[in-house]
């Protein structure tokens, strides 16, 4: 059964690095989603995205983040300088038609130290 | 702003017997539920959904009621099994906002007892 599927499934950083969180989204699938969860809180939705381009954002979503699909199948979603409550689960999600069920990934756990 | 509230963070039931579980929500332009079940260390998967237009959706085992005047949904496991423990997720979307972005609930962790 297809899968969306992430990378890596854990990542540490310094606080202040940048680092990059990979998909790969279910490959017939044109929506693309980012969201977090902080540990103990909701699932929150940071960003969709469709026809290369954002089609929707969080307030969280501030210019320390941005996303890319760098090719027919990554979709990456970028934190520049990262700052210690940035550390949650992120995970990517997909699906064919905005109005269908979204498919998520197994999530990336970060951890900005 | 709680748009989406699951307002019992638990709920424990016996094996066979039945689970509701419940969502409210504040948010009438909503026109588009789902559930999804998360394990540990895994992302939510997608259970069941219901729009607007209907009050009952049900697929095998899991039912889903809308109730759009009370603002109102929930999800009926029936019966029970162990396998069925997780955190359930209530989520609501606008169709008309056309990006599918999802707004979920706390999130209720069912134990299913054997």
């Amino acid at each position: 059964e297809p899968e969306v599927t992430q990378t890596p499934s854990h990542q540490v950083t310094q606080m202040g690095q940048e680092v990059i969180l990979r998909c790969v989204p279910i490959s017939n699938h044109l929506y693309f989603y980012w969201y977090r969860q902080i540990l103990g809180q909701k699932v929150e939705f940071l960003v969709s995205f469709y026809n290369n381009e954002i089609s929707e954002k969080s307030e969280i979503f501030d210019d320390q983040f941005s996303v890319e699909r760098p090719d027919g199948s990554n979709f990456t979603l970028k934190i520049r300088s990262t700052k210690l409550e940035d550390s949650a689960m992120y995970f990517c999600a997909s699906n064919r038609d905005w109005n269908t069920e979204a498919f998520f990934g197994q999530g990336t756990r970060l951890t900005v130290v | 702003d709680q748009q989406v509230k699951q307002n019992s963070p638990s709920l424990s039931v016996q094996e066979g017997r039945i689970s509701i579980l419940n969502c409210d929500y504040t948010n009438s332009m909503f026109d588009y539920f789902l559930w999804y079940k998360k394990y540990p260390a895994e992302g939510p998967t997608f259970l069941i959904s219901i729009s607007s237009i209907k009050d009952k959706n049900e697929d095998g085992r899991f039912t889903v009621f809308l109730n759009k005047s009370a603002k109102h949904l929930s999800l009926h496991i029936v019966p029970s099994q162990p396998g069925d423990s997780a955190v359930y997720f209530c989520a609501a979307s606008i169709f008309s906002s056309n990006t599918g972005k999802l707004i979920f609930g706390q999130g209720t962790t069912l134990q299913v007892k054997p």
